[in-house]
């Protein structure tokens, strides 16, 4: 069973271009949540979503940041317009459905350098 | 005042020494608990949930006190391999939001 797999790896940006990293969760399991963890900072929540539906954005800027998780297909985070603070590791997480959903199961990340 | 605070560390201990981290956190309608673990550069791995009657996985040991909303971790027999940061981490709330909260870390290095 293959775990949380995120592309690409590596993502380098010039400022003012925009940013795309892809999640696909575990097999079977519905819930992705997204975190990024600046350079010598602890993991920040980002965003919950759901097929179709965003849970939880409390943690998304306000600004130049989208996420989403179609039917079919990866969840997608999506930043426009980079700047240099997004520099960053975003790791996406997953679970499972159903009552014990609070165990998430972390992705390798996606390191984005804006130069 | 942070949601969850860590001792930052480093904890730089000989091989076989026994080791402990603490952390506390501030919401008191947390309801879930964990220790994870991160490599340098790579992605938090979890090592074990933290559960009120404390629980024991080989060397580790986890206890929760939630009077004191007080979390820790303490690894017997240290390896080289234990060499990591430890995160300490709640879960917000509980019920539908899952939002994770993470402390900064402790960071570990077992010598030989």
């Amino acid at each position: 069973n293959a775990g949380v797999m995120q592309n690409p790896r590596h993502l380098v940006r010039r400022r003012g271009q925009e940013a795309r990293l892809r999640c696909s969760p575990m097999k079977g399991h519905s819930h992705v949540y997204w975190y990024r963890q600046l350079p010598e900072e602890g993991l920040k929540f980002m965003v919950y979503l759901q097929k179709e539906n965003i849970i939880d954005e409390s943690g998304m800027p306000k600004e130049r940041f989208s996420a989403e998780f179609p039917k079919e297909g990866p969840s997608i985070l999506r930043i426009q317009q980079v700047v240099r603070g997004d520099s960053a590791a975003y790791f996406c997480a997953s679970s499972p459905p159903g009552l014990f959903t609070d165990t998430q199961y972390f992705g390798p990340g996606t390191r984005l350098t804006v130069l | 005042r942070k949601e969850v605070e860590q001792d930052p560390g480093p904890f730089n201990v000989p091989e076989g020494a026994t080791v402990a981290f603490n952390c506390t956190y501030s919401n008191s309608a947390s309801q879930s608990f964990f220790w994870y673990r991160q490599d340098c550069r790579k992605e938090p791995k979890l090592l074990m949930s933290v559960y009120s009657s404390g629980n024991e996985d080989g060397r580790f040991t986890a206890q929760l006190n939630r009077a004191s909303q007080y979390i820790s971790l303490l690894i017997r027999d240290s390896k080289l391999s234990d060499s990591a940061t430890y995160l300490c981490v709640v879960n917000s709330e509980g019920g539908a939001t899952n939002k994770l909260i993470f402390g900064t870390g402790t960071l570990l290095a077992v010598q030989p």
